[in-house]
């Protein structure tokens, strides 16, 4: 079974661009969290989503968002780039009830200059 | 104050040196403590989920347990592959359903 895909792996971007990253979930997973990789503050969650609803999400500003397609697919958009978005983000998925365990992808490194 | 603490935050180890991590949390409602590994540049690789105290669970060298505050990481005779960081994460009540509170790591160096 194929694991969980994410798109680009690498990206580099301006300040004050905006920028879409996507990730595949694991096949009949459904639930698809995001989270955010830096050195200083290590793995923070984003959000999450469970068949296309967002059901909870971190403490990160309005210019992070993302959503669900009906084919569990998810895409995360952060937009009016700032230098400290610069990191590593990871897109995790689980098959949801009874199981929570979840299964991450190898990541997008987003550089902004 | 952090939710998940784990020490040391790094360690060194001769290969087949025997070693524990340590991941103490001060959540309330835990549903479940995860254990990941990741290496440099890659997403966390799952290893274990323990749900309640006195839970044990094993995979080749590795080795899981939890109380009540606390989960240890044990290393029986690391090899120079078993280098990685390892991160421990819990899942609670008062958080999002799937949503993951993870420690900064411990990073595991092992020396031929």
């Amino acid at each position: 079974k194929a694991g969980v895909t994410q798109t680009p792996r690498y990206l580099i971007k301006t300040r004050g661009q905006q920028v879409t990253l996507s990730c595949s979930p694991i096949s009949g997973h459904r639930s698809v969290s995001w989270y955010q990789q830096t050195p200083g503050q290590g793995l923070q969650f984003l959000f999450e989503y469970f068949s296309e609803t967002q059901r909870n999400k971190g403490n990160f500003p309005g210019r992070f968002s993302g959503r669900q397609f009906s084919n569990s697919r998810s895409e995360m958009n952060v937009s009016t780039l700032e230098l400290g978005d610069s990191a590593l983000y990871l897109c995790a998925s689980s098959l949801g009830v009874p199981s929570y365990e979840q299964y991450f992808g190898p990541g997008t490194r987003l550089t902004v200059t | 104050e952090d939710q998940v603490t784990q020490s040391p935050e790094a360690l060194r180890l001769q290969e087949g040196e025997s070693s524990s991590l340590n991941c103490s949390y001060t959540v309330s409602g835990l549903r479940g403590l995860f254990w990941y590994r990741q290496d440099p540049g890659k997403g966390p690789e799952f290893l274990f989920t323990l749900y309640s105290a006195g839970e044990e669970k094993e995979k080749e060298r590795l080795k899981a347990t939890l109380t009540k505050k606390e989960s240890f990481l044990h290393i029986t005779a690391p090899k120079p592959e078993d280098s990685a960081t390892y991160l421990c994460a819990v899942q609670y009540s008062g958080a999002g359903s799937y949503q993951l509170t993870f420690g900064k790591g411990t990073k595991l160096s092992v020396i031929p």
